[in-house]
């Protein structure tokens, strides 16, 4: 019953490292997303997976990189980190891709990530 | 593109009464719209949506309104109660995106 799951919950990163968040549903979805959400913006889309084996940029993909490994897992990657991705990343799964249907998205619990 | 408003940020509330939050959207495509529920830690939960078909969906003590002419939704909660105390984001889906608004954090004082 876990749902989408991502690791790790918390991380501290020292400007210009790099590392790489994990994300993983069994659910059997299709399709996976990373959001960012920082204070008084909302959730933002970084990257989006709409089946195995695509991937597609968000609004605000820029600094981040991402890895559809299989159809369970979908990783983001910071290769050079920078204080302005201080945030809080979600992922999140759906069973197919947005198609004006309305499927439903379900969010992972969170990554809290610092950048000093 | 398109852009979600909500209003208000932050809205405070006794136990019972009713709440509501309102949000706007710029794009007259936009055709489906959920909200999700965020508690203190956790990822956002979908609580209910409406379709632009519809003018009106309930469940339970929550309920959607959508107004296409006016480009706005509202989720209304009736008898609030403590645990309805969370984040609660607005979302519009426009094209292959689902765009959501600021959040609104609800409190529910006993």
């Amino acid at each position: 019953n876990a749902g989408v799951t991502q690791t790790p919950k918390f991380q501290v990163l020292k400007t210009g490292q790099s590392m790489t968040l994990q994300c993983a549903q069994d659910m059997n979805h299709n399709s996976m997303y990373w959001y960012r959400q920082d204070p008084g913006m909302g959730l933002r889309l970084i990257y989006y997976s709409a089946s195995e084996g695509t991937t597609d940029k968000g609004e605000v993909p820029n600094g981040y990189n991402v890895s559809r490994l299989n159809k369970r897992e979908f990783s983001l990657r910071l290769e050079s980190a920078a204080p302005s991705q201080t945030s809080v990343y979600f992922c999140a799964s759906s069973e197919q891709p947005w198609t004006g249907s309305g499927n439903t998205i379900y969010f992972g619990e969170g990554s809290w990530l610092t950048v000093v | 593109g398109e852009n979600v408003e909500q209003h208000p940020s932050t809205l405070s509330v006794q136990e019972g009464d009713s709440a509501v939050i309102k949000c706007t959207y710029s794009d007259s495509a936009s055709n489906y719209f959920p909200w999700y529920k965020q508690e203190l830690g956790k990822g956002p939960q979908l609580i209910i949506d409406i379709r632009s078909n519809v003018g009106e969906k309930k469940d339970q003590r929550i309920a959607v309104t959508l107004n296409k002419t006016a480009k706005h939704f509202s989720l209304h909660i009736t008898e609030t109660q403590p645990e309805d105390s969370a984040v609660y984001f607005c979302a519009a889906y426009n094209t292959d995106k689902l765009i959501f608004g600021t959040g609104t954090r609800l409190q529910v004082f006993p």
